[in-house]
């Protein structure tokens, strides 16, 4: 079946520019996450869905960043007024239960360069 | 900031070679996990260790984990040139949380 899609794949944003960046999980997965991965660095965890609860956000580096997944399914990362160092990967990743033993499956990421 | 610390942070090796990868990290944990990324994509799933287990295999993988020195060794046995890759550790923390938190990687480059 199909896996984890996000869109756009590459993304180019002016210093200052809102930029929302998309997340399609596999179907029927209930936990939904968001990474930010540096250039030569691991994946960081910014933030968790559980179906459309977001139950952990601690991972948000400031309050220009917001995500959102209101029918439990798709989710949208947005972030406001972008800087420079907002420039990373951003992965996506869907599990299928909660509290699990499940491995993440993650999307290709959304290359961000702020410019 | 991130858990695990890996080293080597690159290693080069011939193809039919082993290659071995450690990680360490901080916290009490559930499981930890080995990822592959290829250059460009996504991370991929390779192995999960629970932390009452201390050895398990998959294929050419084999993970060892030792919860007394916070530490754990991924080796990769007869490597071939599409083993070539950024090995992350991962670890899941005891509690109620289902986030993984990643090492800094190793960078393999496996020569033919």
């Amino acid at each position: 079946g199909a896996g984890v899609s996000q869109s756009p794949r590459y993304k180019v944003a002016k210093r200052g520019q809102d930029v929302a960046l998309r997340c399609d999980p596999i179907s029927g997965h209930v936990s939904l996450f968001w990474y930010q991965q540096a250039l030569g660095q691991g994946p960081e965890f910014l933030t968790y869905f559980q179906n459309e609860a977001q139950l952990d956000k601690s991972g948000l580096p400031s309050d220009r960043f917001f995500a959102e997944r209101p029918e439990g399914s798709v989710s949208t990362l947005k972030i406001q007024r972008t800087q420079q160092e907002d420039s990373a990967v951003y992965l996506c990743a869907s599990s299928p239960r909660p509290r699990g033993e499940e491995t993440q499956y993650f999307g290709p990421g959304t290359r961000l360069l702020v410019l | 900031s991130q858990q695990g610390e890996e080293d080597p942070q690159a290693l080069s090796i011939q193809e039919g070679e082993n290659a071995t990868m450690n990680c360490s990290y901080k916290t009490s944990i559930n499981n930890l996990q080995w990822y592959r990324q290829n250059s460009g994509r996504g991370l991929v799933h390779l192995i999960l260790i629970r932390s009452n287990e201390r050895e398990k295999h998959s294929g050419r993988l084999r993970v060892t984990l030792d919860t007394s020195k916070k530490s754990s060794s991924l080796l990769i046995t007869a490597s071939r040139a599409a083993d070539t890759a950024s090995y992350f550790c991962a670890t899941r923390a005891i509690g109620n949380t289902d986030k993984l938190i990643f090492g800094t990687g190793t960078r393999l480059q496996v020569f033919p």
